[in-house]
């Protein structure tokens, strides 16, 4: 089967710039979350999504990040404005809802 | 916030020899999981551990679960150059809403040296 795919695998922006991250999860699974990752850090939940609704987003800046499932499939995450501390990996993965996640390749995000 | 806090933070060793990590978690746990990511890549996930097993094979890769200690361990036998990683415990835990959610640690990174 597929995987989850992200894209674009890489960008950079200049800090106060706008960018989006956009996530396809593996067909059939309800459950989709976005982490943002920092060098030399494990992965850190932002959002969870079960089908298109938000079940968990505690631990989004909302003042500038926000993110929408529409019709309970692709997922986009994005910031607005950047800040240079918004510098890591976002990871988009996807749970058929037993435990395991299944991981896609990642964004890496640059700001500068 | 971190939940596991995985031991060592870096490991290096001889291709053919054991590698041992370690992860400690503070609250309580549905399950316990190990993933693995190479350098630029997500995550893929190595094994599964419930909160009622005690240890759990898969391969070359052997889990146990101390849930009295709050802890586990991974440990890869033989180890090859591409077993080289970072490897992460994640804690799978019910939040708010019965929503099922993962908190990882800080990862170990491991290096195999031919």
């Amino acid at each position: 089967e597929a995987g989850v795919a992200q894209s674009p695998r890489y960008k950079i922006i200049e800090k106060r710039q706008s960018v989006a991250f956009w996530c396809n999860p593996i067909s059939g699974h309800a459950t989709l979350y976005w982490y943002q990752q920092i060098l030399g850090q494990g992965p850190k939940l932002l959002i969870q999504f079960q089908n298109n609704g938000v079940v968990d987003d505690s631990q989004l800046p909302k003042d500038r990040f926000s993110a929408e499932r529409l019709k309970g499939v692709d997922s986009t995450l994005k910031i607005q404005p950047a800040k240079l501390e918004d510098s890591a990996v976002y990871l988009c993965a996807s749970s058929p809802g037993r435990g395991e996640q299944f991981f896609g390749p990642g964004t890496r995000l640059t700001v500068l | 916030s971190q939940q596991g806090e995985e031991d060592p933070q870096a490991l290096s060793i001889q291709e053919g020899e054991n590698a041992t990590m370690n992860c400690s978690y503070k609250t309580s746990i549905n399950n316990l999981q190990w993933y693995r990511q190479n350098s630029g890549r997500g995550l893929v996930h190595l094994i599964l551990i419930r909160s009622n097993e005690r240890e759990k094979h898969s391969g070359r890769l052997r889990v146990t679960l101390d849930t009295s200690k709050k802890s586990s361990s991974l440990l890869i036998t033989a180890s090859r150059a591409a077993d080289t990683a970072s490897y992460f415990c994640a804690t799978d835990s019910i939040s708010s809403g019965s929503a099922r959610q993962l908190t990882f640690g800080s990862g170990t990174q491991l290096t195999v040296l031919p």
